[in-house]
């Protein structure tokens, strides 16, 4: 099955400054990589996703990256701001006996200081 | 629109108690549906998938259950709780495509 690793678990920036998150995935089948991030005491939330034919996507302070042939992608967050501390996520998609199925990294606590 | 919502937000039992978390989804038909656990401080750890009524997958042998008794239920359940179920329960749903939305969550504390 799939394997997703993600790094750093903690993540201390100024606001203002850039985030990076990075994950690993060992399934070359895995189309599908979304990012969540999770507030304390809530559901995860969907910032941003892309799937396998896009190398890049973007919106506004939030972008993804892919590398398929490495394998990995990454999430920037630039000109962060308070409201973005949170935990994020990051997973991978591989289809398999008609349920999609997600397998999820195991999370990055980031915290913007004000 | 669509919507998930699960219920209770947060419960406290005893050892050896019952659970019963239910999920309900809105707006798409035949939903694929999810449940997850979130130890603190922890990852995500998928519990139970459903692609339909009646059909259930486990991904992690436990004392917990999953049902869906109607094509926009899914209930999580334990006869008899331990104190390591305690956790953050999530239900997910796939409305449509790829993309997994989670419900707010549940808190259990198992004392």
């Amino acid at each position: 099955g799939e394997n997703v690793e993600q790094h750093p678990s903690t993540l201390s920036v100024q606001e203002g400054d850039s985030a990076v998150i990075k994950c690993t995935y060992s399934d070359s089948a895995s189309n599908y990589f979304p990012w969540y991030k999770q507030e304390l005491g809530k559901g995860p939330q969907l910032i941003i996703d892309i799937r396998s034919n896009v190398g890049e996507k973007k919106d506004q302070r939030i972008a993804v990256t892919l590398n398929k042939t490495a394998k990995h992608f990454s999430l920037h967050i630039t000109e962060t701001q308070p409201e973005d501390s949170a935990v994020y996520f990051c997973a991978a998609d591989l289809y398999q006996t008609g349920a999609n199925n997600l397998f999820f990294g195991t999370g990055t606590r980031l915290t913007v200081i004000p | 629109s669509q919507t998930i919502h699960q219920w209770p937000a947060t419960l406290v039992q005893p050892v050896g108690s019952p659970l019963s978390l239910e999920c309900t989804v809105e707006g798409t038909s035949n939903p694929n549906l999810y449940w997850y656990r979130q130890a603190a401080g922890r990852g995500l750890q998928l519990l139970f998938y459903s692609v339909g009524i009646g059909q259930i997958s486990s991904e992690v042998p436990q004392n917990l259950s999953a049902s869906r008794p109607q094509d926009r239920q899914f209930i999580l359940s334990s006869k008899k709780l331990l104190l390591s179920d305690s956790g953050f329960y999530l239900c997910a749903w796939i409305p449509g495509g790829n993309t997994i939305y989670f419900g707010e969550g549940s808190w259990l504390t198992v004392v």
